[in-house]
């Protein structure tokens, strides 16, 4: 099984200040196919995870621009410009090569 | 809009059973595959099963966890995902999320499924 370990677990920070998550997988995450299957998830209290980020860098439809992504191989980032405080709540990293892991999250805290 | 809606969730007692249903809406369902991922209270999130859609054979996969005691499957024709859990253990106590596709672009809210005697 692929193992997803992300850091730090405990973010905080300043508003409009930038932020970064890292996220390790115990083994390549590029498939057969060329992709590489790394996702990045936001869930705010109360409510259910919603998708930012999928194959690595790209942004789902209404993510602002403040938030971008990268990585290859077995380490990947999720970086914010300059966080508001709607970016509050937890992250979590993904991969779906081979069925699927989430890291622990990473609580980013005002 | 495409969304999903989770239903189906309770208080049950251990080794007793619930069915989860996962009610589609704004997309193809059958070409999509389908999943359910876990929360357990106050933590992280744990993948428990997946559906493959019509194209790849509706193929299944579980995690270890529950394998053996919870099965998927779906209903085309009612736009519809199930989770059939037996064998419930107070372990399974979670919330219950529904995710469309292989790459689980859009969540439901949610349903809990509590375990206690």
């Amino acid at each position: 099984d692929i193992v997803m370990t992300q850091s730090p677990l405990s973010l905080p920070v300043t508003l409009g200040q930038p932020a970064s998550i890292s996220c390790w997988s115990s083994r390549s995450l590029v498939h057969t196919d060329g992709d590489t299957y790394l996702s990045w998830f936001h869930q705010r209290p109360g409510q259910s995870p919603r998708r930012l980020i999928y194959k690595v860098s790209n942004r789902d439809s209404g993510v602002p621009d403040r938030f971008s992504a990268s990585g290859s191989g077995t380490y990947f980032t999720l970086k914010i410009s300059r966080v508001e405080a709607e970016d509050v709540g937890v992250y979590y990293c993904m991969q779906n090569v081979d069925l699927y892991t989430f890291g622990q999250g990473t609580k980013l805290e005002i | 809009e495409v969304q999903v809606l989770e239903s189906g969730g309770g208080l049950v007692q251990p080794g007793g059973s619930l069915r989860l249903s996962c009610a589609a809406s704004g997309f193809t369902f059958s070409n999509y595959a389908m999943g359910w991922v876990r929360q357990f209270p106050g933590k992280g999130l744990e993948w428990v099963s997946s559906m493959s859609g019509i194209r790849s054979g509706e193929a299944t996969y579980y995690a270890d966890s529950v394998k053996g005691r919870f099965t998927i499957s779906r209903d085309n024709s009612r736009n519809t995902v199930y989770l059939q859990m037996d064998g419930l253990r107070a372990e399974d106590t979670a919330i219950y999320y529904c995710a469309k596709g292989s790459d689980m672009d859009i969540w439901g809210q949610g349903t809990t499924v509590t375990v206690s005697s």
